[in-house]
């Protein structure tokens, strides 16, 4: 059974930093590209970023809202997607979804969620 | 890329069909045949119901239709059945290095 699941969310200070974790199960992590996806809270759903798996050259893309800031890696060895953000600023409270991205443009599995609240 | 245009609400009665529309343009939704559709309970994770425009994942009821014409892509529900009442998101490849777009939402009342 396929299952991801977010961790490291939380409640920190604006400027500050956060790592989070998604820790994959049930397939072959290393031959999947591993998306993240947020929604604030009442809004809807906005791309974080999202990192090829190695076979694509492990490249990485980003929305302008975190670039710079924001930094997606893998450990496949692990099976373990990583965001690190960093500079954090209000705007950036959300739930945080990490997703698997099957070939060619589908989301099929979602973990269930982080929340990151960002607040003084 | 600016987000996909949908209609925020929709609503339709038990054993009724609903469509959910969902715009962009030819760079995303009118340029590939990759359009997908989530659907998104109340503090759960989104799920996907259809992907590359008309498909349905295994598990997805056949009541669940996706179609595109042009630049714009839609979600049928036919057969309104109480727990279709959820937030439908689509969203549409854009290219190869490039971020998708999501469309803001629909939220869908079975009355």
């Amino acid at each position: 059974e396929v299952q991801l699941v977010e961790s490291g969310g939380g409640l920190v200070q604006p400027g500050r930093s956060l790592r989070l974790s998604c820790t994959a199960s049930g397939f072959t992590f290393g031959d999947y590209a591993m998306n993240w996806i947020r929604q604030a809270p009442g809004k809807g759903l906005r791309w974080v970023g999202f990192i090829r798996s190695k076979a694509y050259g492990g490249t990485i893309e980003y929305a302008a809202s975190v670039k710079g800031r924001f930094t997606i890696s893998r450990d496949d060895s692990k099976s373990i997607a990583y965001l690190q953000m960093n500079s954090l600023k209000t705007e950036d409270t959300a739930v945080y979804y990490c997703t698997r991205w099957d070939s060619p443009y589908r989301f099929d599995y979602w973990g269930q969620g982080t929340l990151v609240t960002v607040s003084s | 890329q600016s987000a996909l245009t949908q209609p925020p609400s929709a609503s339709g009665s038990p054993g009724q069909s609903v469509t959910i529309s969902c715009t962009g343009t030819s760079s995303d939704v009118g340029g590939y045949n990759y359009v997908s559709w989530y659907q998104q309970h109340p503090g759960k994770a989104p799920k996907l119901m259809i992907y590359e425009v008309s498909k349905r994942p295994s598990g997805v009821p056949d009541r669940f239709s996706g179609s595109k014409s042009g630049n714009t892509a839609s979600l049928t529900v036919s057969g309104l059945q109480a727990e279709d009442e959820a937030d439908y998101y689509c969203t549409s490849y854009a290219g190869s290095n490039n971020l998708g777009v999501f469309g803001g939402g629909t939220k869908l009342t079975v009355l």
